[in-house]
């Protein structure tokens, strides 16, 4: 079945970009999709990409696909405090909702 | 626009007994889909639900169901509780239409089992 893979954790100073990358196994993964969860709350969409694009941009958030490699990738630029959250990789085919997670990415933003 | 509602956000409950969760989709959403999670083994998908049938199945036994009623609200229910059920349960909504899906999450039930 799927496995999909980040690093547990990520520390960036305030104003830096930040970036957490993501490997996925499933080829026939058709959505990528990364989720926010803030402490004590659900998880908030934040932006996805269908498996036939390399790249979207939406404000401060780029997403990087390499299908080749498997690897998805968030850039969030100009990084602040209150992007301090953990985030979460998830791949899904298209039916269904049966998403595959990650583990989650904890990003701490530094002042 | 009303998000999804999950209620109760926080339920405690002993070991043996059983529990039902409730999730209200955003209106106009047929699909359902419930998750666990837990520090130890992160995300896992439990079902998914459209127009009262369960279409997919995570690989969880048989204590925990579900089913949707005619209104698209989805329960989830687990029976004879154990202390490793304890986790936050998650709701995602989506209009499931062909060629792909944009699920929305609730807040999530913290269930302690005690």
């Amino acid at each position: 079945g799927e496995d999909v893979e980040q690093s547990l954790f990520l520390s960036v100073r305030e104003g830096d970009s930040s970036v957490i990358n993501c490997t996925y196994t499933d080829s026939s993964s058709t959505y990528l999709y990364w989720y926010k969860q803030e402490p004590g709350a659900g998880l908030q969409l934040l932006t996805y990409i269908f498996s036939n694009m390399d790249m979207k941009q939406d404000q401060r958030l780029t997403v990087l696909l390499n299908k080749k490699d498997k690897h998805l990738s968030l850039r969030i630029a100009d990084t602040q405090t209150g992007d301090s959250a953990i985030y979460f990789c998830a791949a899904a085919r298209d039916y269904g909702q049966n998403f595959v997670f990650g583990p989650g990415t904890r990003l701490s933003v530094l002042p | 626009k009303a998000g999804v509602t999950q209620t109760p956000r926080y339920l405690i409950k002993t070991r043996g007994q059983q529990v039902t969760l409730s999730c209200s989709p955003i209106s106009g959403h047929r699909s359902v889909s419930w998750y666990q999670q837990t520090p130890g083994q992160g995300l896992q998908f439990l079902f998914e639900y459209f127009s009262e049938t369960q279409r997919n199945k995570g690989n969880f036994p048989g204590r925990f169901s579900g089913r949707q009623f005619s209104n698209s609200r989805s329960e989830m229910n687990v029976s004879t509780l154990e202390l490793g059920d304890s986790a936050l349960y998650l709701c995602a909504s989506s209009l499931a239409a062909s060629g792909g899906t944009e699920a929305f999450f609730g807040q999530g039930t913290r269930l302690t089992v005690v």
